[in-house]
C-alpha cells in the first residue's frame, strides 16, 4: 500500500505549457507539503496546507498555484511553464499539528524543454 | 540563504565500522533538528529527530548529537551496513513543521 503516491511520475514538456502534477496520501494525515529539489540537490518547501488551508506559502511565483480538493489531496499546477522549473517535486504529508516527522512521495521529475 | 550546510559532499565507510555525517546551520530559530534518508527515485525517509534542548538522541544504530553553540550537528551510524547506503539530508525544523533541508551527503557503505 502505497502511503504519498504523485502522478506522474515523470513528465516532460515545452516551455509556456501548463500542467498538473497530483498527490494523494492514504495516512489520514491533516498537513500535506509541496517541496522542489533543484539541479544543486536542495530540497525547498513551496507550500503547506492543513485541511486544505494554506498554512505555508513560500516565495514562490504565482504560476505555482496548490489546489487541495479535500485533505487527502494536494495537487501542483503550473503555469507557462519555464526552463527553470525543471527539478523534481516532492509531495508530503504529516499529522496534525503539522509535524516535521514527513511522509514523503516518490517525486515527479519534471522537464522542461 | 544557506541556513542549513552539508559540506561533505560524499563519504566512503567500510562495513561495520561508524559513519559520521555532519551538518551546519546558521538559523537559531529552528525548534527541531532532524535526518532524513533518501534511496535513489524515492522519497526521503524520516530517520532521527532532536529537540534543540537536548544534545543528543539514540535510535538503535542511529545517534544524532547537537552542539547548540558552535550551531553543529551530526548524525553516527554504528556499526554501517551496506544497506545504510544512501543520501543523507539534514533539516531544520521550525513554525508549521516548515523544514529547511541541507544539499545532502552521499553514504557509501562498501562490504
Amino acid at each position: 500500500d502505497t502511503a504519498v503516491s504523485q502522478t506522474p511520475k515523470y513528465l516532460v514538456t515545452q516551455m509556456g505549457n501548463d500542467k498538473s502534477i497530483k498527490c494523494e496520501q492514504n495516512l489520514g494525515h491533516d498537513t500535506m507539503y509541496w517541496y522542489k529539489q533543484d539541479s544543486k540537490k536542495f530540497l525547498k518547501i513551496m507550500f503547506s496546507y492543513n485541511n486544505k488551508e494554506l498554512i505555508i506559502n513560500e516565495t514562490v511565483p504565482n504560476r505555482f498555484s496548490p489546489k487541495s480538493p479535500d485533505k487527502a489531496h494536494l495537487n501542483l499546477h503550473i503555469n507557462s511553464l519555464e526552463l527553470g522549473d525543471s527539478a523534481v517535486y516532492f509531495c508530503a504529508s504529516s499529522q496534525d499539528p503539522p509535524s516535521y516527522e514527513q511522509y514523503f512521495g516518490p517525486g515527479t521529475r519534471l522537464t522542461v524543454t | 540563504d544557506q541556513q542549513v550546510k552539508q559540506n561533505s559532499p560524499s563519504l566512503s565507510v567500510q562495513e561495520g565500522r561508524i559513519s559520521i555525517l555532519n551538518c551546519d546551520y546558521t538559523n537559531s530559530m529552528f525548534d527541531y533538528f532532524l535526518w532524513y534518508k533518501k534511496y535513489p527515485a524515492e522519497g526521503p525517509t524520516f530517520l532521527i529527530s532532536i529537540s534543540s534542548i537536548k544534545d543528543k538522541n539514540e535510535d538503535g544504530r542511529f545517534t544524532v548529537f547537537l552542539n547548540k553553540s558552535a550551531k553543529h550537528l551530526s548524525l553516527h551510524i554504528v556499526p554501517s551496513q551496506p544497506g545504510d547506503s544512501a543520501v543523507y539530508f539534514c533539516a531544520g525544523g521550525t513554525s508549521y513543521g516548515k523544514l529547511t533541508f541541507g544539499q545532502g551527503t552521499i553514504l557509501t557503505v562498501h562490504p
